[in-house]
C-alpha cells in the first residue's frame, strides 16, 4: 500500500514570497491532516479535512495559509506571503476516517521550508 | 487543558537498556494515546497506541504503560538498540475532538552501541 505522498521534499523562498505545499493521501482515506513542525517541537494541527470539507482550521493563520481538497483528495496548503517564522516541516497525514480507524493518523514525509 | 507534556528532552541509554519516556496530559477527555517514532528527514511513523480501559499494552520491545487516575502514560523500550536512535512523540486524541492530535514536546533517544 502507498504511503502518503507529498511535495516538495525541500523548499526555500525569500520572505514575502509565495510558497504552495502537495499531498496525496492514502487510497480510501476520508481524512486529511496539515500539521506545521517547527525544529524541536511537536507538530501542531493546521488543518483538518473530512472528505472535501474543512472539520478543523482553528489554529490555520488564516490571514496567510489557506488549503484547499477540491476533489476530497489532493490537498495543497499555500502560504503567502512568507514570514521568517513559517521556517518548519509542513507534514500531512491520513486517516480512514469512520469508526475506530479514525483514531490512526499516518504521515507523509514532510516538505522542509525554509524562509529567508 | 489541550496539552500534553513530555519528558524528558533527550535520553542516552546504552545498549540493551532500558529507555523510558514519559507523558502526562489534563483532558480526561482523551481516549486514544499513540507514541510516534520520527528519523531525520522522516514523517512521524506509529509505533503503538493504547486506549484508557487497558493500563498496558506490548508490541515487541515496546509497550505503553497507562495509569488513569493520574493521568499519566509512558513508553518503555526494553533491550534499547542503536536502531531505536531516534525522536519519541507522545499524543492524545478524542473522537469528540475530532480525532485531532495534540503532540507531546518530542524525546530525543540516543542508544548507545
Amino acid at each position: 500500500e502507498a504511503g502518503v505522498a507529498q511535495s516538495p521534499r525541500y523548499k526555500i523562498i525569500e520572505k514575502r514570497q509565495s510558497v504552495a505545499f502537495w499531498c496525496n493521501p492514502i487510497s480510501g482515506h476520508a481524512t486529511l491532516y496539515w500539521y506545521q513542525q517547527i525544529l524541536g517541537q511537536g507538530p501542531k494541527l493546521l488543518i483538518q479535512f473530512q472528505n472535501n470539507g474543512v472539520v478543523d482550521d482553528s489554529q490555520l493563520p488564516k490571514d496567510r495559509f489557506s488549503a484547499e481538497r477540491l476533489k476530497g483528495v489532493d490537498s495543497t496548503l499555500k502560504i503567502q506571503p512568507a514570514k521568517l517564522e513559517d521556517s518548519a516541516v509542513y507534514l500531512c497525514a491520513s486517516s480512514f476516517g469512520t469508526g475506530s480507524s479514525s483514531y490512526e493518523q499516518y504521515f507523509g514525509p514532510g516538505t522542509r521550508l525554509t524562509v529567508t | 487543558q489541550q496539552q500534553v507534556k513530555q519528558s524528558p528532552q533527550s535520553l542516552i541509554v546504552q545498549k540493551g537498556g532500558i529507555s523510558i519516556i514519559n507523558c502526562a496530559y489534563e483532558n480526561t477527555a482523551f481516549d486514544y494515546f499513540p507514541w510516534y517514532q520520527q528519523f531525520p528527514g522522516k514523517g512521524p511513523a506509529l509505533l503503538i497506541a493504547i486506549r484508557p480501559d487497558v493500563s498496558e499494552k506490548k508490541e515487541g520491545r515496546f509497550t505503553i504503560s497507562f495509569n488513569k487516575s493520574a493521568k499519566q502514560f509512558s513508553l518503555h523500550i526494553m533491550d534499547s538498540q542503536p536502531g531505536d536512535s531516534a525522536t519519541y512523540f507522545c499524543a492524545a486524541s478524542m473522537e469528540s475532538g475530532t480525532y485531532k492530535y495534540i503532540f507531546g514536546t518530542g524525546t530525543r533517544l540516543k542508544v548507545l552501541a
